[in-house]
């Protein structure tokens, strides 16, 4: 079935720790997004990419990194996390040139303690 | 004061009832609007895309964009049980910003039998 996969489902992690996020998409659309979701703000864009090479900052970018080395893979990393990553993260795609239509993921549920 | 705002509910309604969602926003470059409905520990999915102004239908759901009120609307006819879900308004510029959406915080809509 065609979509993103994202893993891990659900982690807990100690505080300092590494972490990456993996996405993966089999549409072969070109822009992928990193978001977070926190009760009460919504869904916070991390980073982006609009093409393979290429990525860019959003909204809440500090802490986070990304690479995008092919079409399909969009890894996130927390490089020493900290309890105010504690979040839902969402990897999403968009299916064309010319539209804000996102795919999303089922969410990587992250605490850090 | 956040870009986009939306009554967070939670909003619980019988069957069959018309449920009325909406958004307010501030920054007057959004052209395009969206409304993803999320279940439960479940990615959000796309409901409505909308672009400027006017209304749009499909089935049971209709909604509203009202540009020169900065305000956005989603109505569910004849609300259903499988209806509840959190709601959540997206916008965004267009252009270099297709993607990079704004949520509303979202609300939680409990539709009982």
């Amino acid at each position: 079935i065609a979509g993103i996969t994202q893993a891990p489902t659900s982690q807990i992690l100690a505080a300092g720790r590494r972490m990456t996020l993996r996405c993966t998409q089999d549409m072969r659309h070109n822009a992928m997004y990193w978001y977070r979701q926190d009760l009460g703000l919504g869904l916070r864009l991390i980073h982006y990419s609009n093409t393979a090479g290429t990525t860019g900052k959003g909204e809440v970018p500090d802490g986070y990194s990304v690479s995008r080395a092919n079409t399909d893979d969009f890894p996130l990393t927390l490089a020493s996390a900290v309890p105010s990553q504690t979040s839902v993260y969402f990897c999403a795609s968009r299916r064309s040139e010319n539209t804000g239509e996102l795919f999303f993921g089922e969410g990587s549920r992250l605490t850090v303690l | 004061q956040k870009e986009v705002e939306q009554d967070p509910g939670p909003l619980s309604v019988p069957e069959g009832a018309i449920v009325s969602l909406n958004c307010t926003y501030s920054n007057s470059a959004f052209q395009y609007f969206m409304w993803y409905r999320q279940y439960s520990r479940k990615g959000p999915e796309l409901l409505m895309y909308t672009y400027s102004s006017g209304n749009k239908e499909d089935g049971r759901f209709t909604a509203q964009v009202d540009k020169s009120s900065k305000y956005i609307s989603l109505f569910i006819r004849d609300s259903q049980p499988s209806d509840s879900a959190t709601y959540l308004c997206a916008m965004s510029a267009g252009g270099t910003s297709y993607g990079k959406l704004t949520f509303g915080q979202g609300t939680i809509l409990t539709v009982h039998p």
